[in-house]
């Protein structure tokens, strides 16, 4: 099975500020990894899919890179509502895993 | 737009199947993609259970695989899922999704229902 680490945990930032996930395969995925962020109460969300591709109406400010082991999901300039819960998800290997999560935070 | 809704009891009793249905709107699921099922426990992150593809191949966690059944039923647009011999360890909120795929490749999944939390309690 493969293992998704992502880092930081936590991301403590100020709205405006540049976000910085990062998301590592135990093994390589090629570019099988997708990006979701997930609000209290509320259902993931898609955002990435295969690395670098934005889902259905998710905006520029969202972009992904990556591939083999090391991806990195970036939100160029923070609003209000981006602060959640962004987990990585792997497709390549079965079974599909996510990983642990990282939280976004108000500074 | 598609949507899917997830049904069911909100409370299971330790040892019993856990029975959740997923009805979905505005696609048909014979037509295509896998239709999955992923769950929360409070406090934690996703855990993927499974998925059936709409030709109806399934597959699931090998965590799980003893317990889980996937099955579809394209006259009402839904698809099912059951776990059995639950304990509390699968109290959880479960979601069911739409996963984009062919068989082979795995799915990531681009639209979910709003997830039904369900308690294994006695």
């Amino acid at each position: 099975e493969i293992v998704l680490t992502q880092s930081p945990a936590t991301l403590s930032l100020s709205p405006g500020e540049r976000a910085t996930l990062s998301c590592r395969a135990s093994q390589s995925i090629s570019s099988y990894l997708a990006w979701y962020q997930e609000k209290p109460g509320q259902a993931p969300r898609l955002l990435i899919y295969d690395a670098s591709n934005r889902a259905t109406g998710i905006p520029a400010r969202f972009s992904g890179s990556g591939s083999g082991t090391d991806f990195t999901l970036t939100i160029s300039s923070l609003e209000s509502e981006d602060f959640a819960v962004y987990y990585c998800q792997q497709r390549s290997n079965w079974p599909q895993t996510f990983g642990q999560g990282t939280k976004v935070e108000i500074k | 737009q598609v949507q899917l809704q997830e049904s069911g009891p909100g409370l299971v009793k330790p040892s019993e199947t856990l029975s959740l249905t997923c009805t979905v709107s505005g696609y048909s699921i014979s037509s295509g993609y896998y239709w999955g099922w992923i769950r929360q426990p409070p406090g934690k992150g996703l855990e993927w259970i499974g998925n059936i593809y709409h030709s109806g191949n399934t597959y699931y966690n090998p965590s799980l695989k003893s317990r889980v059944t996937i099955s579809v039923d394209t006259s009402k647009n839904q698809f099912s899922l059951k776990l059995s011999s639950v304990t509390a360890a699968d109290t959880a909120v479960y979601y069911c999704a739409r996963g984009p795929g062919y068989v082979g490749l795995s799915p990531y999944f681009d639209h979910w229902g709003q997830g039904t939390l369900v308690t294994v309690t006695s």
